[in-house]
């Protein structure tokens, strides 16, 4: 059974610094994993996509990495804004025949970036 | 913007009562998910629809139903509520066709307190 793991579970830094989130996974053999973005109370943005046979996709200030074969990816924020302040999730996407479509979450990384 | 759309956002509710969950995408996609989230908690996914009349149970037991008359509308319905039915409700979607590196499309989501 896939575990998602994202540590740590809460982080504040200053405005303006770089940071780096964490997720790893049990399973490798995955189809592509995802991070997200959920606001409070509201549902959940999808940030970066990553297919298994990708190393990293970037994004404007984001930029996500895969290492599939130690079970690990990272998100790491650029010059980090008040406006970046969310939680931030992780899933993974099963890569056996036909349960593809399901994905399976972290619980999620709470960032406070403070003025 | 969100192209999925949520109703209602808050429903307070007694014990029994019958309720049903709106979700509307105005995407065309085919796949449609509802998952489940408690506070600090995993996204687990109660159903999922691969296209019109075609639904599946997730990974986690749900009392409720769904159904798929049309592709833009996958309602959730519960016939009993309960307190243990006291959760936050997401639905999803992605885009049409056989390849499963798409990013999923969240609505709002729909608080539901059973009381």
């Amino acid at each position: 059974k896939q575990e998602v793991t994202q540590i740590p579970a809460a982080l504040s830094v200053p405005e303006g610094e770089n940071l780096v989130l964490n997720c790893s996974f049990t399973d490798s053999a995955i189809y592509n994993l995802q991070w997200f973005r959920q606001d409070p109370g509201k549902g959940l943005t999808s940030l970066l996509l990553i297919q298994s046979s990708q190393r990293e996709q970037t994004s404007g200030r984001l930029n996500a990495s895969l290492d599939k074969s130690s079970g690990r990816s990272t998100l790491y924020i650029a010059a980090s804004q008040p406006g970046d302040s969310a939680t931030y999730l992780c899933a993974v996407r099963r890569n056996s025949g036909g349960s593809n479509y399901k994905l399976t979450f972290g619980k999620g990384t709470l960032l406070t970036v403070n003025p | 913007e969100a192209d999925i759309y949520q109703t209602p956002r808050y429903l307070v509710i007694g014990t029994g009562k019958k309720i049903t969950l709106e979700c509307s995408q105005t995407m065309g996609h085919d796949k449609m998910y509802w998952y489940q989230q408690d506070p600090g908690m995993e996204l687990h996914l109660i159903h999922y629809s691969y296209g019109v009349n075609s639904t599946e149970k997730g990974d986690l037991s749900s009392e409720s139903t769904v159904s798929r008359i049309r592709t833009e509308h996958f309602p959730l319905t519960l016939e009993s509520a309960r307190p243990s039915h006291t959760s936050q409700y997401l639905c999803a979607s992605s885009v049409t066709g056989s390849s499963y590196n798409s990013p999923l499309h969240f609505g709002n989501g729909t608080r539901l307190t059973v009381t």
